[in-house]
């Protein structure tokens, strides 16, 4: 595609449910990035991702939370044990640039109740 | 802990009126990006400075990097209802992978 899709857009869980939140990313990106953002906030970094390696995941805000991206394209965020605090809308972006800086790449994001 | 505060947080102003947005930071950067972004979809790249003092413009928008690179201002000439977004600005964090957003700023045109 021509740009960076998230499915699904939304997600309803009931709190202590598991979620799975997949990006695809624009073809032959190196770079992925999940961000939380809260209502009317600005993202908050999660974590980035190099091809398939995890190199930065400090903005993972508890263990529940998990991203993997095992053939270097795909990426899944998941969270288990849902809590009310974790709605958010969870943005995926991807670059180009191995370094990771430069032009992101954003897709529409899922946003995610948890009741 | 790095911050990008944003002011204002809301702004809302008539058609054809002008605007600055502030982004401001204790830290330095290595660069700053601008985005905006509409109801329902991710922020949209509009520009990156690089350089201390750097001004970049875009068609009726102005971007200012401080000379000491902790600060940048976006100016909007003109306002029309399509500038209507959330406006974030997004610095870079040198040594490392991640970028912080700013606390964004939310600004509604009206015709």
């Amino acid at each position: 595609g021509a740009g960076v899709s998230q499915s699904p857009r939304y997600k309803v869980a009931k709190r202590g449910q598991d979620v799975a939140l997949r990006c695809d990313p624009i073809s032959g990106h190196v770079s992925l990035f999940w961000y939380q953002q809260a209502l009317g906030q600005g993202p908050e970094f999660l974590t980035y991702f190099q091809n398939e390696a995890q190199l930065d995941k400090s903005g993972l805000p508890s263990d529940r939370f998990f991203a993997e991206r095992p053939e270097g394209s795909v990426s899944t965020l998941k969270i288990q044990r849902t809590q009310q605090e974790d709605s958010a809308v969870y943005l995926c972006a991807s670059s180009s640039y191995s370094s990771g800086k430069g032009e992101q790449f954003f897709g529409p994001g899922t946003r995610l109740t948890v009741l | 802990t790095q911050l990008l505060e944003q002011s204002p947080q809301f702004l809302s102003i008539q058609e054809g009126e002008n605007l600055t947005v502030y982004c401001n930071s204790s830290s330095v950067f290595s660069s700053l990006q601008w985005y905006r972004q509409e109801p329902g979809e991710g922020p949209v790249l509009l520009v990156t400075v690089v350089t201390g003092g750097e001004v970049k413009k875009l068609k009726r928008l102005t971007f200012q990097f401080g000379d000491a690179r902790k600060d940048s201002s976006l100016h909007i000439t003109a306002a029309q209802p399509g500038d209507t977004g959330l406006y974030l600005c997004a610095g870079d964090v040198s040594g490392t992978y991640k970028y912080i957003f700013g606390t964004g700023t939310r600004l509604k045109v009206l015709a």
